[in-house]
């Protein structure tokens, strides 16, 4: 099955700095790439995701990164405020059916400094 | 916009009680995931439903049942509550290729 490693488990940063989490996966058949952010307490939110036919994506201060040949993606945070403090989860889903279930990263907490 | 419910937001259940947790995916989407989170873990897939059929089953233990009813709601039936089934249970309904996530259930075992 599926398997995504996530990096760094903790990252703090200055606010008005960028912030970057990267995640690898190990089944080549996966074709959808989704970052989540959740804050305590509550679900789960899809902040931004790729499809593997697309390199990059860019959302305001969100953009994510795609390498199917080495098989990682990255999200990069511009200009972090505050409020982007959370627990931001990758993951990673076919989306052949029957087998669309997301595999997540193991999150990576991140704390923006004032 | 409308958006994924869950109920109970809140369970406490005593060892070998039974729990069911129950989920109404956003209108018009017709797949519908759970996922158990433990504290400080990632979610983990435990079954998914397409047309109220069973599409695909995760680490889901042989004393959870679940099943998704005509009006596309699902509920998963827990038994034998064991004191490491205290998590958050999470339902998404998907669109497409993205799944959105409910509120959780949180359950605690005692």
């Amino acid at each position: 099955g599926e398997n995504v490693e996530q990096h760094p488990s903790t990252l703090s940063v200055q606010e008005g700095d960028s912030a970057v989490i990267k995640c690898t996966y190990s089944d080549s058949a996966s074709n959808y790439f989704p970052w989540y952010k959740q804050e305590l307490g509550k679900g789960p939110q899809l902040i931004i995701d790729i499809r593997s036919n697309v390199g990059e994506k860019k959302d305001q201060r969100i953009a994510v990164t795609l390498n199917k040949t080495a098989k990682h993606f990255s999200l990069h945070i511009t200009e972090t405020q505050p409020e982007d403090s959370a627990v931001y989860f990758c993951a990673a889903s076919t989306t052949n059916f029957g087998n669309e279930k997301l595999t997540f990263g193991t999150g990576t907490r991140l704390t923006i400094i004032p | 916009a409308a958006g994924v419910i869950q109920s109970p937001r809140h369970l406490i259940k005593e060892k070998r009680e039974t729990a069911t947790l129950k989920c109404y995916p956003i209108p018009r989407h017709d797949t519908v995931y759970w996922y158990q989170q433990g504290p400080g873990q990632d979610p983990q897939f435990l079954i998914s439903f397409y047309e109220k059929m069973q599409s695909d089953k995760g680490s889901i233990p042989d004393r959870f049942s679940a099943q998704q009813f005509s009006d596309y709601h699902s509920e998963l039936n827990m038994s034998s509550l064991e004191l490491g089934d205290s998590a958050l249970y999470f339902c998404a309904s998907r669109w497409q290729e993205t799944q959105y996530f409910g509120p959780g259930t949180r359950l605690l075992v005692l």
